[in-house]
């Protein structure tokens, strides 16, 4: 079954500490990979893709995803988060064939003083 | 650019009313979405349309049904409400068909059934 799983429901981080969100995935085709932000009453908003080539991806607000097929992983990554990044991110799956994306259950970011 | 709106931001409803909740798009996107939101589920999708005309169930259609009379609107009726649809709603839109065009989201409608 193509399924997205996100393990960490809550993750706490200290503003300039670095980030890394998890995102594994079940897909029998190509993936195609997205990572999407939702801050607090706010819709959802891209921060990345990736469809193919080089496996590390780079997007919005300074934020990077590495595709590693070995682990059908697609984690997001900041080197120094800011108060403004607390948010909750949604890793999803989709492919050339199909119409729906499958999404994971979101991560929220909490940012510490 | 508006990209999308929806209408209205929040509303309360009792329970076996009706209820439309509004979705207008400026970008001239093919396809249109509805997702639910709800707590640890993350995104549920309850209906589609892949262009002006024709609509497709997702994965949490019942209690739902939608139109698509035209490219820009696509609105999303509760014929008859339950509480298990409080929730929030957002519409989304994508220029093409496939899963793998990015997806553009409204504001959200947040529903609550009493």
């Amino acid at each position: 079954a193509q399924s997205v799983t996100q393990p960490d429901i809550h993750i706490t981080v200290s503003e300039g500490a670095s980030l890394e969100l998890r995102c594994n995935y079940s897909y029998g085709a190509t993936p195609y990979l997205f990572w999407y932000v939702q801050s607090p009453g706010q819709g959802l908003q891209l921060l990345l893709k990736y469809f193919s080539g080089d496996t590390l991806v780079q997007g919005i607000k300074g934020f990077e995803a590495e595709f590693k097929r070995s682990q059908s992983s697609f984690n997001l990554r900041k080197p120094s988060v800011h108060w403004s990044d607390a948010a909750e991110y949604f890793c999803a799956v989709g492919a050339r064939s199909n119409y729906q994306l499958i999404w994971g259950a979101g991560t929220k970011l909490i940012i510490k003083p | 650019t508006a990209g999308i709106t929806q209408a209205p931001t929040s509303q309360i409803l009792a329970a076996g009313r009706s209820m439309t909740l509004r979705c207008t798009q400026d970008m001239r996107h093919n396809a249109m979405y509805w997702y639910r939101q709800d707590l640890g589920l993350g995104l549920r999708l309850i209906h589609y349309s892949n262009t002006a005309g024709t609509t497709g169930k997702g994965e949490v259609p019942d209690g739902y049904s939608v139109s698509r009379a035209n490219t820009d609107d696509f609105p999303l009726t509760l014929a008859s409400a339950v509480p298990s649809q409080t929730s929030v709603y957002f519409c989304a839109s994508s220029a093409g068909v496939f899963s793998y065009n990015e997806q553009f989201f409204g504001p959200g409608t947040r529903l609550t059934v009493l």
